[in-house]
């Protein structure tokens, strides 16, 4: 079956360090694969998708890119700010089962000022 | 004002009560959904809805059961309350027009059961 799955955190960094958070999936079909964002005591808002393959999503800074060859959607981050501290969350949806959409179980990030 | 709203956000219960969960959205959509969010596991889905009259079990429904009042009001009830439910309830909103996948959160209600 389809599948999320990205790395366990917490993720510590220091203010603008470099960030990644690797994020793979296991899909029938073709997948269109989102990060959502999840701030303190708030729901989640998405933060940025890609619907096929190649396609990079981006916002506020983050970026990822749709990697059919090697199942992956990494999202990334030149320069991290202490404001991003939050909870992300990778998730795909498959075109051909509109029922619901599949969630890794998030990463959590701090950024240190 | 928040586009999809739930309340109550905080509720404290005792084991065995019936309590009722309730999601508002004034943005029009067709497509409700309720998760559950714990700790390590992400978000899992309890129950959806296409429309009024379309009623779906999610992944972990079992306890569970829903209303679908209007387009703008889905309910989450948990008939008898028991401590494995203690979580983090959202509720999510969609509609057609948008790639599946993106949905719309409400800020959660945060359930402990005694």
């Amino acid at each position: 079956g389809n599948s999320v799955t990205q790395m366990e955190g917490p993720v510590t960094l220091s203010e603008e360090a470099f960030l990644t958070i690797n994020c793979t999936y296991t899909a029938t079909g073709y997948p269109s694969l989102f990060w959502y964002v999840q701030y303190p005591g708030e729901g989640l808002q998405l933060l940025l998708k890609a619907t096929k393959a190649d396609d990079k999503g981006s916002n506020k800074g983050f970026e990822a890119t749709y990697r059919k060859e090697t199942t992956s959607f990494h999202l990334e981050k030149g320069s991290v700010q202490v404001s991003d501290s939050a909870v992300y969350f990778c998730a795909l949806s498959d075109p051909n089962r509109d029922d619901k959409i599949i969630f890794g179980k998030g990463t959590r990030l701090h950024i240190l000022p | 004002d928040a586009d999809v709203t739930q309340t109550p956000r905080n509720r404290i219960t005792k084991t065995g009560k019936r309590i009722m969960l309730e999601c508002s959205q004034t943005k029009g959509h067709d497509r409700m959904y309720w998760y559950r969010q714990d700790p390590g596991l992400g978000l899992r889905l309890i129950y959806y809805s296409f429309d009024v009259k379309d009623i779906n079990k999610g992944e972990i429904s079992d306890g569970y059961s829903v209303s679908r009042q209007a387009q703008a009001k889905f309910s989450l009830s948990l008939e008898s309350a028991i401590p494995n439910q203690t979580a983090l309830y959202f509720c999510a909103t969609s509609t057609p027009g948008l790639p599946l996948g993106e949905q719309f959160f409400g800020p959660g209600t945060r359930l402990t059961v005694l």
